[in-house]
């Protein structure tokens, strides 16, 4: 079965400092790969998401994620937060087709000025 | 409407009665996905229905849980004899068919439900 992980369940930044949300996934086929955000009082909406082609996906609001096979992982990364950026953060995975996603249980960010 | 829409947005009960949660997908999107979101968990998939094939309800954790789908459209999750237990928000997603490129799932506002 599938699983995913989410190695940070709350991380606390200021603004202007560099992110990386680690995500590590269990499966052993093809699969597709998403980050989700959820921001205070709104619904999960796509950040970004890798089916194949460049391990480099690059997503909205400045976001992007690495896509390592050979690791399991999908990491999200950001150069410079923004008190914006505030919100919970969830990597899923499924397989390939119109499947129902797996989630990891969430990151919860919080940027301070 | 543009996006996925649900009804009702929160949703109060008490132990043991029967609830109806309502989700309206995409226009276009045969695929629609109901998940539950626990207090301090990720989301859990909970059941799937894509165009007229048989749901997959591989992630219904009781039989008290079923749902419907007319057509592609409406879609009405219903929990019977709710426990306290079952207090978390309930969200639908729908997509495009399979096969499409994006394969992306577009999510609800959530029907946030209490059990007392």
């Amino acid at each position: 079965a599938q699983s995913v992980s989410q190695h940070n369940h709350h991380v606390i930044l200021s603004e202007a400092a560099s992110l990386e949300l680690g995500c590590n996934y269990s499966y052993g086929g093809t699969v597709n790969l998403f980050w989700y955000v959820q921001y205070p009082g709104q619904h999960l909406q796509l950040l970004l998401k890798y089916f194949s082609g460049d391990p480099l996906v690059k997503g909205i609001k400045g976001f992007e994620a690495e896509f390592i096979k050979s690791k399991f992982s999908f990491n999200l990364r950001k150069p410079s937060v923004q008190w914006s950026d505030t919100a919970e953060y969830f990597c899923a995975v499924n397989a390939r087709g119109n499947t129902p996603l797996v989630f990891g249980k969430g990151t919860r960010l919080s940027v301070i000025a | 409407g543009a996006g996925v829409s649900q009804s009702p947005s929160n949703k109060v009960t008490e132990k043991g009665k029967d609830v109806e949660l309502r989700c309206d997908p995409i226009s276009g999107h045969t695929a629609l996905y109901w998940y539950r979101q626990r207090l301090g968990q990720g989301l859990e998939f909970l059941i799937y229905f894509q165009g007229n094939s048989a749901p997959d309800k591989s992630g219904l954790p009781s039989d008290r849980f079923s749902a419907e789908r007319t057509g592609e459209s409406v879609s009405t999750l219903t929990i019977q004899r709710t426990q306290q237990e079952d207090s978390a928000v309930y969200l639908c997603a729908s997509s495009l068919p399979s096969g499409r490129v994006l394969n992306e799932q577009f999510f609800g506002p959530g029907t946030r439900l209490t059990v007392l």
